[in-house]
């Protein structure tokens, strides 16, 4: 089993709905989480830290489950400018930063 | 902006060479990173660096050697290129002090023909 676990997609949304994309994680020490955004053929950037309280940041809203290790990114009113991949990344110890395979997120005109 | 600069961003080269990809970073970040990833595939963790004369293998083996001389600097050597090495290679580097965020350059994408 893979310490973290990502659903690879696609999801292909129109224009306008709410999605959701959930991580699992194995390691039930894990300290700090993270949704990273990956455009095709670039670098990572990171779109937001995961809170345990939750977080949220315009239209996407991140939470944490720690009970059930994982953590959850909401889209709001998609954009086609949020397609891209969402990495899940999960941090334990002092540098042990576990990506996810990415899910595919394409939104459709 | 993340200040991590990759070079070279796109390089050809033939088997059996020799290459350094060059990272850089001005933000003073203690800790750097080098990530080997496939297209549409996940990231792995080949070296990381605490600090300057600080380096260690990461969890994916490789082939590659790295160097932290300078904070600022974390190049990366693959003594005799290989076919296998096409890949993107992409540096990181990260702060305690600024959280756990970790910042990525713009990658090097490398072909071994």
């Amino acid at each position: 089993r893979k310490e973290v676990e990502q659903d690879p997609g696609p999801f292909n949304v129109p224009e306008g709905a709410t999605v959701a994309f959930n991580c699992t994680y194995s390691n039930s020490a894990s300290q700090s989480f993270f949704w990273y955004r990956q455009d095709c053929r670039k670098e990572p950037k990171l779109l937001m830290s995961v809170y345990s309280s939750g977080n949220e940041d315009g239209r996407f809203t991140a939470q944490l489950n720690r009970a059930s290790q994982y953590i959850s990114l909401l889209i709001r009113d998609s954009k086609l400018s949020d397609s891209a991949t969402y990495l899940c990344v999960v941090v334990s110890g002092t540098y042990k930063y576990i990506f996810g395979t990415g899910t595919r997120l394409k939104v459709l005109a | 902006e993340a200040d991590i600069y990759q070079t070279p961003r796109y390089l050809v080269i033939g088997t059996g060479k020799k290459i350094t990809l060059e990272c850089s970073q001005t933000m003073g970040h203690d800790k750097m990173y080098w990530y080997q990833q496939d297209p549409g595939m996940e990231l792995h963790l080949i070296h990381y660096s605490y600090g300057v004369n600080s380096t260690e293998k990461g969890d994916l083996s490789s082939e590659s050697t790295v160097s932290r001389i300078r904070t600022e600097h974390f190049p990366l050597t693959l003594e005799s290129a290989r076919p296998s090495h096409t890949s993107q290679y992409l540096c990181a580097s990260r702060n305690d002090r600024a959280g756990n965020t970790i910042y990525f350059g713009e990658g090097s994408w490398l072909t071994v023909v």
